[in-house]
């Protein structure tokens, strides 16, 4: 199975600031099948970016995603409020598909 | 709009059966494959199992091989996963979610606590 593993585990980051959230692959994901979700609490996931780069229905430009291989970023250019959460990336280029453990994104 | 409702969970002691229905409405479910993800209490996101959209091909996470069902009726817009052989580690919110990889839209879920 791919493990993917998240960097870092917690970051402290302040409204209007730039975060950089970090996952690599265990293998090479194929076709860049890799997801990111956020989740805030006590809600269900959402899912933000879907093939390492498209941005899916109704998401911010100011979430972006890049990467390929074993290495994927998701960018947020500037922080609101809102966007303090976890964010989860995935992959389902391999079954079984998989999470990564996630990073918690907090406010400073 | 996309609603995804799921129903079905409780509190079953080890080594029983509870059986998940989501029932979807707002967009062709037919023409969707479905997917079950699982979320253990204050831990991370874990795939459960998905299916095509006719139902004819069904993945499953090893850990519930031979334990779990994944099943759809399009007739009824409806999903469903049937658990059988549950153990602590079972114990999750479950969600109902639409896609195979990419999973665009997600219920509410439904917890399923696992304790004698």
């Amino acid at each position: 199975e791919i493990v993917l593993t998240q960097s870092p585990g917690t970051l402290s980051l302040s409204p209007g600031e730039r975060a950089t959230l970090s996952c690599r692959a265990s293998q090479s994901v194929s076709s860049n099948y890799l997801n990111w979700f956020q989740q805030k609490p006590g809600q269900a996931p959402r899912l933000l970016i879907h093939d390492a780069s498209s941005r899916a229905t109704g998401i911010p430009d100011r979430f972006s995603g890049s990467g390929s291989g074993t290495d994927f970023t998701l960018t947020i250019s500037r922080l609101e409020p809102e966007d303090f959460a976890i964010y989860y990336c995935q992959q389902y280029s391999r079954s079984p598909i998989t999470f990564g453990q996630g990073t918690r994104l907090e406010i400073k | 709009e996309v609603h995804l409702v799921e129903s079905g969970g409780g509190l079953v002691q080890p080594g029983g059966s509870l059986r998940l229905s989501c029932v979807a409405s707002g967009f062709s479910f037919s023409s969707n494959w479905m997917s079950w993800v699982r979320q253990a209490p204050g831990r991370g996101l874990e795939w459960v199992a998905n299916i095509k959209e006719d139902g004819s091909e069904k993945y499953y996470v090893d850990s519930v091989k031979g334990r779990f069902t994944v099943s759809r009726d399009n007739a009824k817009n409806s999903l469903y996963l049937q658990m059988n052989g549950l153990r602590a580690d079972d114990a999750a919110m479950y969600y109902c979610t639409r896609g195979f990889g990419a999973t665009d839209y997600w219920g509410q879920g439904t917890l399923v606590t696992v304790s004698s």
